[in-house]
Formats: structure tokens, sequence, C-alpha cells
């Protein structure tokens, strides 16, 4: 079965500084992944995915990630934070119909 | 308006209530997808939507009754809800079952009082 875990709840950085959200997955074959955003009282908006083409997918607002199928790990990465990168983020894999989330980690960036 | 927007954005309710949230997408997809988020937990799909035909209903009491009269709209009928049922509901829809990427409105905050 699919599914996803978010290894950190809650991530702090300053503004500028680089941002690490990490994301291991299991699988039992080749999965789509993807990592969504939600801003406070916003719905969820896809930074991402990945569909088994370039190992380093890069996303919407500078955010990358990089699948890495020997580590099962498909973590989210910005060289610099900005205030405005505060919120929820979501790590999911593809599963039958249905996507599947992880728990969530929260981003404060303070300045 | 674009995307996918969902009303009411608030909703209070009593338990004996009876109320319904639409959803519309205007995107040309085919598939809809209604969710439950409750804090501390991970988004629960509660049902997918084909051509307005339900093709997954995952376990949902049956005080959740969805409705899908056309490829762009979604309801979610509900009734006698439960205090715990007090969440964020969200809408998404995609091209098809065969396309993982979805499309979220911004919700529908609910609270059962």
């Amino acid at each position: 079965a699919q599914s996803v875990t978010q290894l950190d709840s809650h991530v702090s950085v300053s503004e500028g500084t680089p941002v690490l959200l990490r994301c291991n997955y299991s699988s039992s074959y080749s999965p789509s992944l993807f990592w969504y955003v939600q801003h406070p009282n916003k719905g969820l908006q896809l930074l991402l995915k990945y569909t088994s083409a370039a190992t380093l997918v890069k996303g919407i607002n500078g955010f990358e990630a990089e699948f890495k199928k020997s580590e099962t790990s498909f973590h989210l990465t910005k060289p610099s934070a900005h205030m405005s990168d505060a919120a929820e983020y979501f790590c999911v894999v593809g599963a039958g119909t249905a996507l599947i989330f992880g728990k969530g980690t929260t981003l404060s960036v303070s300045s | 308006e674009t995307g996918v927007t969902q009303t009411p954005r608030h909703l209070v309710m009593g338990m004996t209530n009876k109320k319904s949230l639409k959803c519309e997408q205007h995107l040309g997809h085919n598939a809809m997808y209604w969710y439950k988020q409750s804090a501390k937990k991970p988004l629960e799909l509660m049902f997918v939507y084909s051509l307005e035909e339900r093709v997954e209903n995952n376990s949902v009491p049956s005080r959740f009754s969805p409705e899908c009269p056309n490829s762009s709209h979604l309801f979610l009928h509900l009734h006698t809800l439960q205090p715990e049922d007090s969440a964020l509901y969200l809408c998404a829809s995609s091209q098809d079952l065969n396309t993982y990427e979805q499309y979220f409105g911004p919700g529908t905050r609910l609270t059962v009082t």
C-alpha cells in the first residue's frame, strides 16, 4: 500500500535561510508524488509533482524536490525562505483513484 | 469565476439541522472529490465522482449524502450531524480519474453545535 510520512510536524526558519521539509514514501511500484501547500483559510495548491520523469522537480515559488529511490525520500527545498512561504505543506502520493496525504508540516518564517 | 469554488465558506449548524455544501469547478474536469480536513489529522477522502457517477465512498456515515448533478457541480448534503463532524470540507477536481493532479477549492469551515 502507498503511504507518506512527513518527518517534521513543524519547521521554523528565518527569512532568507534555506528551507527543508522532509518526506519519506512507501510504494510497491514507481510512485506519483506531490507537494501541496495550504495557506491559512485557503484551499490546497499544487507546488510540484513527480511522475517518473526527471528526479529533480521544480515547482512554483522557487521550491523544488528531489526523488531519491534509494532513500525512498521526496524532500522539499527552497534556497531562501520568504515570509509568504509560511503555511502548511503536505507530501502526497497517488494511490489508485485517490491521493494519500501526509499529516502536514507547518512552516514558520521569522524576520 | 475560475478554478474551484465552494459555498458557503463558513457554516454553523445544530445537530438537528439540514444543510448543503456546494462545489463548482470551472476547469472542464470530469472527476470531483470531497475531502474532510480535521485538526491534527491527514486529509480524509470521502467521495469520488467521475462523469457524475460515484466511484468511491470511503465508509462515510450516511448523515453525509453527496450529489453530482453534472460534471461541474458537486453537493454534500448534511443532516443530523455530530460535533465531531466539525471540520474543513474541501472539494477538488481533476481532469479524470487517471490524473492525480487535483485542484482544490478554498473549503467550507463547518461547525456543528
